[in-house]
């Protein structure tokens, strides 16, 4: 499978814990995107990068959400201290620079905070 | 700031019809690209259709094409002959120019729509 993955699937934790996402671009993709999609709604943005630069958080990325992008290839967010807001499903996606048409999608990793 | 509006929450039409959701968009940037996508139950999302500002001919793919009104700020979906398949959330995005840098990038952020549900009846 070439597309973009993540993992896990689901999480279910426990208001206060850190839980850690991951996501695999396709492999020749330098731009990656996380979005958050509440019930209901369409995905908003939350963070870019350029290989591993971060080049823009949005302000919905508060202080416990943190992203990292270590070598240009697979990404991880992670949310300290999740709160039940923080419920949603999380979406990376993956570009290639200079193919602007086109923005590929993970599966997402749907997150329940009890 | 940029904006994309889907006033239909729902949708239905029937096996084998053809069905037009709508999009508007608001924008002061002159280069922007519009997109269409498809997440099913299972909450992938699936890209359909892309159309850029400058392009002149209306997008399409396959049973997919894109009726773009620019002076309206309008960039519709038409599913020609739906299938029981087609029956999802149906999202439009738009593709904003970046302000992260002096000169603004376009580096494929997009802002969604509310997204319009299509329930395809047999």
């Amino acid at each position: 499978d070439t597309g973009v993955s993540q993992d896990p699937r689901h999480k279910i934790t426990k208001r206060g814990q850190n839980v850690t996402f991951r996501c695999d671009p396709i492999s020749e993709h330098n731009r990656l995107y996380w979005y958050r999609q509440t019930l209901g709604q369409g995905p908003e943005f939350l963070t870019y990068f350029q290989n591993e630069a971060q080049l823009e958080k949005s302000r919905l990325l508060s202080d416990r959400f943190s992203a990292e992008r270590p070598k240009g290839s697979f990404s991880t967010l992670e949310i300290q201290r999740t709160e039940q807001g923080d419920s949603a499903m999380y979406l990376c996606a993956s570009s290639l620079e200079g193919r602007s048409n086109e923005q590929f999608f993970g599966p997402g990793t749907r997150l329940t905070v009890l | 700031a940029q904006k994309i509006t889907q006033t239909q929450p729902g949708m239905f039409v029937q096996e084998k019809e053809a069905v037009t959701l709508d999009c508007t968009y608001d924008t002061s940037d002159q280069s922007y690209g519009l997109f269409w996508y498809k997440q099913p139950s299972s909450g992938e999302m699936i890209f359909l259709i892309y159309q850029g500002s400058y392009d002149e001919q209306n997008a399409t793919e396959g049973r997919y094409s894109l009726n773009f009104q620019k002076a309206r700020k309008s960039a519709n979906l038409v599913i020609s002959a739906s299938q029981l398949g087609d029956s999802a959330m149906y999202f439009c995005a738009m593709r904003e120019v970046s302000r992260y840098n002096a000169g603004g990038t376009s580096y494929g952020k997009l802002t969604f729509g509310q997204g319009t549900i299509l329930t395809v009846h047999p």
